[in-house]
């Protein structure tokens, strides 16, 4: 019962770099999402998909590239790293329908540190 | 635009205590979700309970309750009988039907004392 994986748990970045957060979910759900957690502010929501092929931009999406070939699958790209990236990445999945309680399922997160 | 206010950064309690949590939000939308997120220290996301705008009625889940005032837009959550793992950041979040856009709050870190 595997529910949204993120890989890797812990990253450690130089400036300039760039690499992808995965996140994975076998639940068959429609919605998935990028947020960033930061002291103080909460989780900001980066970019979201509503199904493969469609993506959008939350509120903080600079810096930050995502696509949905399948519905399991939601990377998210830094082309190239900041410091003001320095964060703990979550991913989140749901079904968007009234069954399903319109309930995200969160991953265990991902540290970045970007020196 | 929505927008979510925890107005307690952090809060304490004695152990069997109850405690609540504030939270505050702004929207023009009749339709919605509420929700308590916790997060304790292994900084994984646990929803504790949720809230249907068009249900009068309060949630409930065990230990855990909401006061939630439709017109003052107002969402508290109240902690009954407070135990040690009840120690964790607590968060408030807002979404539109079939949105699955969570806006949180800031969070309100708790701390539960023996």
């Amino acid at each position: 019962n595997a529910g949204v994986t993120q890989t890797p748990k812990f990253q450690v970045l130089k400036t300039g770099q760039s690499m992808t957060l995965q996140c994975a979910q076998d639940m068959n759900h429609e919605y998935m999402s990028w947020y960033r957690q930061d002291p103080g502010m909460g989780l900001r929501l980066i970019h979201y998909s509503v199904g493969a092929g469609i993506t959008d931009q939350g509120e903080v999406p600079n810096g930050y590239n995502v696509s949905r070939s399948t519905t399991e699958d939601f990377p998210l790209r830094l082309l190239s790293a900041a410091p003001s990236q320095t964060s703990v990445y979550f991913c989140a999945s749901g079904k968007t329908d009234i069954l399903a309680k319109n309930i995200q399922y969160f991953g265990a997160g991902t540290r970045l540190s970007v020196l | 635009a929505q927008t979510v206010t925890q107005s307690q950064p952090e809060m304490s309690v004695q152990e069997a205590e109850t405690v609540t949590l504030s939270c505050t939000y702004d929207t023009s939308e009749n339709n919605y979700y509420l929700f308590w997120y916790k997060q304790p220290p292994s900084r994984q996301m646990i929803l504790v309970i949720r809230q249907e705008a068009y249900k009068q009625q309060n949630a409930t889940e065990n230990r855990f309750s909401v006061n939630f005032q439709k017109a003052a837009k107002s969402f508290s959550l109240k902690i009954s009988d407070s135990q040690l793992g009840d120690t964790a950041m607590y968060f408030c979040a807002f979404m539109k039907p079939w949105g699955g856009k969570l806006i949180f709050g800031q969070g309100t870190e708790l701390s539960v004392k023996p």
